[in-house]
């Protein structure tokens, strides 16, 4: 059984800070990771995903995630946030092949900018 | 415009009258679901079909009903609405179950009062 915790439903940071959001997956075979953005009356978006090799991913919009299999961990980070970033952010973790099929998404992040 | 669309985007309803839920993808793709999100449950999946005539359940299957009679159409079906059934619902298409990015609609916001 596969299962992810975000840490913390509302991450609120200053415009031009940097954005951190927490993710701990549980999976009985190496994971495929995914982070999705939902924009306000939107659909999901993916933002960037993790199958295998390079730990650091790089995603749309200046986001990145690291793969930290001994912390199995899939923190979001972004350097310098910006308004349009507010958003609800999702960690998803897929454990029967990677793809759509048998995904398990985390219970969101809504991120708040503060201008 | 490749795009999965969704009709309507908002409805009302009363307990107990039957309701579908239009999805359409013009993208060709095998792969369909829906799912519903509810705040801080995140997003569950309620049923999934990987091609034509081909459905099964997700997580959440209780009091919906689906078909996959085309290959772009996947229509959710409320065939007794409830107002545990009030919730943001979402459709999704991948080219396969395999293929990592899913394409959402932008949802449909249900009330059944």
């Amino acid at each position: 059984a596969q299962s992810v915790t975000q840490l913390g439903s509302h991450v609120s940071v200053s415009e031009g800070a940097l954005v951190l959001l927490r993710c701990n997956y549980s999976s009985s075979v190496p994971p495929y990771l995914f982070w999705y953005v939902q924009y306000p009356n939107q659909g999901l978006q993916l933002l960037l995903k993790y199958t295998t090799g390079a730990t650091l991913v790089k995603g749309i919009n200046g986001f990145e995630a690291e793969f930290k299999k001994s912390e199995t961990s899939f923190h979001l980070t972004k350097p310098s946030a910006h308004m349009s970033d507010a958003a609800e952010y999702f960690c998803a973790v897929s454990d029967s092949g990677g793809g759509a099929d048998g995904l398990t998404f985390g219970k969101g992040t809504h991120l708040i900018i503060q201008p | 415009e490749a795009q999965v669309t969704q009709n309507p985007r908002y409805l009302i309803t009363v307990t107990g009258k039957k309701l579908t839920v239009t999805c359409s993808q013009n993208m060709n793709h095998e792969y369909m679901s829906w799912y519903r999100q509810d705040p801080g449950l995140g997003l569950r999946q309620i049923y999934y079909s990987m091609n034509v005539e081909v459905t099964d359940k997700g997580d959440v299957p209780e009091g919906y009903k689906v078909s996959r009679k085309e290959k772009r159409n996947f229509p959710l079906i409320l065939e007794s609405p409830s107002p545990n059934q009030t919730s943001l619902y979402f459709c999704a298409s991948s080219r396969t179950r395999l293929s990592y990015e899913q394409y959402f609609g932008p949802g449909t916001r249900l009330t059944v009062t």
